[in-house]
């Protein structure tokens, strides 16, 4: 099976600007979340989406957005960036785990963004 | 909430020694517990995990984890450590219902 893709893999935009950023899962894998990293702050959670709907979130503002496609592809998006959301953003899919727990999460090569 | 420490920022082992990485965690109820590695510029790779059962969990790559209930520890070893061993390391718990959280990582350094 192919794994996780994330597209583009590097990004540099400007203050101000907004971004939009694509995930496609593992083929069967209904579930998809996404991640920050930064040397700083380390892996923090951002959202969880599961067919299409919002199923967990992290403390993030409400600049920093997501959405899920029926075909489990999902997309985040963050508006007027700020010069502190350079980072690596990591998508991961997930299949259903054991009575619908928590499964091992796949990674994607993540996206490099860029804020100047 | 759950939380995960991992008290070393990084461990440095000579090729050939065992190695340990160690995590403790933090969660009400039955965790779920894994661990990841990272290469440069690379997303996370999953090693191992634990759910249920033996607390000793083998995985990729010649390593594996222990399960430590009391001790709420769940450190990662592998008996020879190789060169090519040297990334990112990472702790991770969930339970059912909740989103994963992730320690602050672990640089693991073998030297030839």
């Amino acid at each position: 099976k192919a794994g996780v893709t994330q597209t583009p893999r590097y990004l540099i935009k400007t203050r101000g600007q907004q971004v939009t950023l694509s995930c496609s899962p593992i083929s069967g894998h209904r579930s998809v979340s996404w991640y920050q990293q930064t040397p700083g702050q380390g892996l923090q959670f951002l959202f969880e989406y599961f067919s299409e709907t919002q199923r967990n979130k992290g403390n993030f503002p409400g600049r920093f957005s997501g959405r899920q496609f029926s075909n489990s592809r999902s997309e985040m998006n963050v508006s007027t960036l700020e010069l502190g959301d350079s980072a690596l953003y990591l998508c991961a899919s997930s299949p259903p785990g054991l009575a619908g727990g928590p499964d091992t999460q796949y990674f994607g090569p993540g996206t490099r963004l860029t804020v100047l | 909430a759950q939380s995960v420490a991992q008290p070393e920022d990084q461990v440095n082992v000579a090729e050939g020694n065992p190695l340990t990485v160690k995590c403790t965690y933090s969660v009400s109820g039955n965790p779920y517990l894994f661990w990841y590695v990272q290469y440069p510029n690379r997303g996370l790779q999953f090693l191992l995990k634990y759910i249920t059962g033996d607390n000793l969990v083998k995985g990729s790559y010649g390593f594996e984890a222990e399960f430590n209930k009391s001790q709420t520890s769940f450190h990662l070893k592998k008996p020879s450590a190789l060169v090519s061993d040297s990334a990112l390391y990472f702790c991770a718990v969930s339970r059912y219902g909740q989103n994963f959280v992730f320690g602050p990582g672990t640089r693991l350094s073998v030297l030839p």
